[in-house]
């Protein structure tokens, strides 16, 4: 499985943007950047994913290097409830290509 | 919008006891895993079900575990016989096909004592 890397943990302090790097030298054509959360005591949760081009959506934003060697989730306005473990994940594009979590960056959102 | 509802929420049961996790899946997905996170540990893979049988599996998911979709709407993991290190959450997901995200279930605390 391709591999990313990302900080063990961060803090952000409430209503103000997040960024969230993830590294992935290693990737190929084919995969896609999965970014998943998991709040405390729930299941992950899917927030958004891209190939090439930035992605928006009502949750994130994915900004993807042009090498597509890294790329970073952009919470533009974090609340306390963003408080969560964040995972950066590849997946090929096969419909049945498995999930595999990390260790994700635990992020803080002091108040 | 849609869910995973995955019962129960939390389960006890005695060292070599069979237990089943159920799950309801989303109704129109095709594609069905089960996850376990052991407390403060990552997220590991257990099975991928697709088409009425198993598509992956993981080296945890051995002779003690199985699956199965019964009625087309429910997706259970069967353990046959729990061993203490079985104490998890259990985590059942559904994807609706190409490169969707998974949608999860909020999980079943299974322990085992």
């Amino acid at each position: 499985d391709a591999k990313t890397t990302q900080p063990n943990s961060m803090e952000s302090n409430e209503e103000e943007p997040v960024h969230l790097p993830c590294n992935h030298s290693t990737i190929s054509g084919t995969d896609y950047i999965h970014w998943y959360r998991q709040l405390p005591s729930q299941g992950p949760e899917y927030v958004i994913h891209g190939l090439t081009s930035n992605v928006n959506n009502r949750m994130a934003s994915l900004a993807i290097a042009e090498d597509r060697k890294s790329s970073t989730l952009i919470l533009h306005r974090a609340t306390l409830r963003d408080a969560a473990v964040y995972y950066c994940i590849l997946r090929v594009t096969n419909r049945d290509d498995k999930i595999i979590f990390g260790k994700g960056t635990r992020l803080h959102i002091l108040p | 919008e849609p869910e995973v509802t995955q019962t129960p929420s939390h389960q006890v049961t005695q060292m070599g006891q069979e237990v089943i996790l159920r799950c309801v899946p989303i109704s129109n997905h095709l594609y069905f895993y089960w996850y376990r996170q052991i407390l403060g540990q990552k997220v590991e893979f257990l099975v991928s079900f697709y088409n009425n049988e198993i598509s992956e599996k993981s080296e945890i998911f051995d002779d003690q575990f199985s699956v199965e979709r019964p009625d087309g709407s429910n997706f259970t993991l069967k353990i046959r016989s729990t061993k203490l290190e079985d104490s998890a959450m259990y985590f059942c997901a559904s994807m609706g096909g190409g490169n969707y995200g998974y949608t999860f279930g909020s999980g079943t605390r299974l322990t085992v004592v």
